[in-house]
């Protein structure tokens, strides 16, 4: 079936490093999103990607399509940054089925 | 706008009682996602609208869970009964573009 995933499952950071987060998806994708769930639960878009790169301030991502993989750029990490990263694929013509990662679980320290 | 409002924001029942949950979506949005969260299973879909028609309702589990949208402002995830295996975070989401939306979600305790 189809197969999103990520890695590294945890990354543990010290306040001020850099990160780089993977997507690996299995077939060409519609939708490409990014997420951030903090302590809270609450679901935070952060990238709408299918292909191309984007920033948003300490945040950019890349999606290669035609190697069917995505990476997330984290500078400058603060403590604010902790939680769970995830990222969702969309397949074929429709809005339909985002199938999420298991998503990333970051601690940054200070 | 507001987001993708849901409520309760927690909910504690019973097992064998009925449990609804709400969702209002952005407003001009054609679609709207149930999603259950949980630690073993991560985030599935259970059910998605287009234009207030259900289109693919193969993630609800069992019969025990239905997903009405009367208008475009409104759904409604509702369990009966509940069983203590349904305890979850629920999330509702919406979209226009690809790109979709998530509401804060409702914890169910089914004890």
């Amino acid at each position: 079936g189809i197969q999103v995933e990520q890695s590294p499952p945890d990354l543990i950071l010290q306040e001020g490093a850099n990160s780089t987060l993977r997507c690996n998806f299995s077939d060409s994708v519609n939708n490409l999103q990014w997420f951030h769930q903090n302590p809270w639960g609450q679901l935070i878009n952060l990238f709408y990607i299918p292909s191309g790169t984007k920033q948003n301030g300490r945040l950019s991502a890349t999606t290669v399509a035609t190697e069917r993989y995505s990476l997330l750029y984290i500078s400058s990490s603060q403590t604010t940054d902790s939680g769970v990263y995830f990222c969702a694929a969309n397949y074929g013509g429709s809005q339909g089925n985002l199938i999420f990662g298991k998503g990333t679980k970051l601690s940054v320290k200070p | 706008d507001a987001g993708v409002i849901q409520s309760p924001r927690h909910e504690v029942t019973e097992m064998g009682q009925e449990v609804t949950l709400r969702c209002k979506p952005i407003s001009g949005h054609d679609y709207l996602f149930w999603y259950r969260q949980t630690m073993m299973r991560g985030l599935e879909l259970l059910i998605y609208f287009n234009n207030n028609v259900p289109i693919d309702d193969s993630g609800m589990p069992e019969d025990r869970f239905s997903a009405k949208m009367p208008n475009a402002s409104f759904s409604t995830l509702k369990i009966q009964p509940s069983e203590p295996r349904d305890s979850a975070v629920y999330f509702c989401a919406s979209s226009v573009t690809p790109e979709a939306f998530f509401g804060q979600g409702t914890r169910l305790t089914v004890v």
